[in-house]
């Protein structure tokens, strides 16, 4: 099955400033990668995801990058604001398959007016 | 569509006591997720069906917990017997059957066992 680890577990930033989240995955086959945002006491939603026939994906302030070769992939938060705060989680297929998510840890991002 | 609905919304019992958590999923999705989410162990995925049929239940901690799912509108999640080591929110995602692989979440169960 799929390993994904992310990284930082916590992140402050200064409001306006950007925000970096990555992930490392171990199933060179896997080629699907979802961001869930969940805000404290809500549901986990879908935030923006990326394909492993592109390298990388906007939408307005969030972009997703990745590289299969090193088997990992990244969340930016650019122009940072306060409702940006929430818990984000990545996630890859498990066993190669988009049936099944494997999610990452979770990074708890504060952001500070 | 109102979403993925999930009942109850909170429930606190005992220990040794039985918990059902049920779910609908959208209308029209075939895939079916029993996640849990702890502090210590985030989200995992206990159990999920594809058109009614449990596909992969290997993350079902123990033979305490069973899912099932009867029809394509319902599911249920049972503890039984219940231990407090079970306390967390557990949610139930759907998702449809095409290339998207978008998982909707449910509001979730926050079960408190003590």
């Amino acid at each position: 099955g799929e390993n994904v680890e992310q990284h930082p577990s916590t992140l402050s930033v200064q409001e306006g400033d950007s925000a970096v989240i990555k992930c490392t995955y171990s199933d060179s086959a896997s080629n699907y990668f979802p961001w869930y945002k969940q805000e404290l006491g809500k549901r986990p939603q879908l935030i923006i995801d990326i394909r492993s026939n592109v390298g990388e994906k906007k939408d307005q302030r969030i972009a997703v990058t990745l590289n299969k070769t090193a088997k990992h992939f990244s969340l930016h938060i650019t122009e940072t604001q306060p409702e940006d705060s929430a818990v984000y989680f990545c996630a890859a297929p498990y066993s190669g398959s988009a049936r099944q998510l494997t999610f990452g840890s979770g990074t708890q991002l504060t952001v500070l007016p | 569509d109102a979403g993925v609905i999930q009942s109850p919304r909170h429930e606190v019992t005992e220990m040794g006591q039985e918990v059902t958590l049920r779910c609908k999923p959208i209308s029209g999705h075939d895939y079916l997720f029993w996640y849990r989410q702890t502090m210590m162990r985030g989200l995992e995925l206990l159990i999920y069906f594809n058109n009614n049929v449990p596909i992969d239940d290997s993350g079902m901690p123990e033979d305490r917990f069973s899912a099932k799912m009867p029809n394509a509108s319902f599911s249920t999640l049972k503890i039984q017997p219940s231990e407090p080591r079970d306390s967390a929110v557990y949610f139930c995602a759907s998702r449809g059957g095409t290339n998207t692989g978008e998982l909707f979440f449910g509001e979730g169960s926050r079960l408190t066992v003590l």
